[in-house]
């Protein structure tokens, strides 16, 4: 199936600085991509739908400026957790929807954030 | 309130255990999906159930949707170690995917 990768996989970083995580599509182009965010035990949450080309489009209650989003070409979406705070320690997930237009969102890897 | 409505939240068996785990609504769905995650990965697509009533199996694990297509359920039977995961019910709105809580489970050798 369609593979989507994350980078970095985890990221320990110090409170106030600045984390970027990146989701690529590898072998095929997602002009939508999705971010989720995920606590321990408990099911996935989304925060915003990125878009190739434009701004992204946040959930309620997601601060735009704390979690940047930056869609700039076909196959690379990137989050930036920014002024990072132990409460945004957190498992970060995206997903893309697959090229064969089948509904199938194949997700990536994951990324664990842990703020100290 | 959550859409889709999971339980059990939390299930801990032994191996050759059956179970089922249910995810409900007041709302109809065009179609629902099941996803499992295994720790420390993304989800990954089980199947996709479209009408009402239907039942679809995948080795040991049986899937139905309700025939008023607000409900479904996942069935496994013999349960073994390497089923354990989060099972997540799944609304795809348009890509858009509203997760249920997720099931938890845990298959003891």
């Amino acid at each position: 199936g369609a593979v989507v990768s994350q980078h970095p996989s985890r990221v320990i970083c110090k409170s106030g600085t600045s984390v970027k995580i990146e989701c690529r599509s590898l072998d095929f182009q997602a002009t939508t991509m999705f971010w989720y965010r995920q606590f321990p035990k408990q099911s996935l949450m989304l925060m915003a739908t990125s878009n190739e080309g434009s701004k992204a489009t946040y959930e309620q209650g997601v601060e735009k400026d704390k979690f940047l989003i930056n869609h700039a070409s076909l196959t690379l979406s990137t989050l930036t957790v920014t002024s990072a705070h132990p409460e945004d320690s957190s498992f970060y997930i995206c997903s893309a929807r697959g090229p064969q237009n089948t509904g199938e969102l194949f997700f990536g890897e994951g990324s664990r954030l842990t703020v100290l | 309130t959550q859409l889709l409505e999971q339980s059990p939240q939390f299930l801990s068996i032994q191996e050759g255990e059956n179970l089922t785990v249910y995810c409900n609504s007041s709302s109809v769905f065009s179609s629902l999906q099941w996803y499992r995650q295994e720790p420390g990965e993304g989800p990954v697509l089980l199947v996709t159930v479209v009408t009402g009533g239907e039942v679809k199996k995948l080795k040991r694990l049986t899937f139905q949707f309700g025939d008023a297509r607000k409900d479904s359920s996942l069935h496994i039977t013999a349960a073994q170690p390497g089923d354990t995961g989060l099972y997540l019910c799944v609304y795809n709105q348009g890509g858009k995917l509203i997760f249920g809580q997720g099931t938890e489970l845990s298959v003891k050798p």
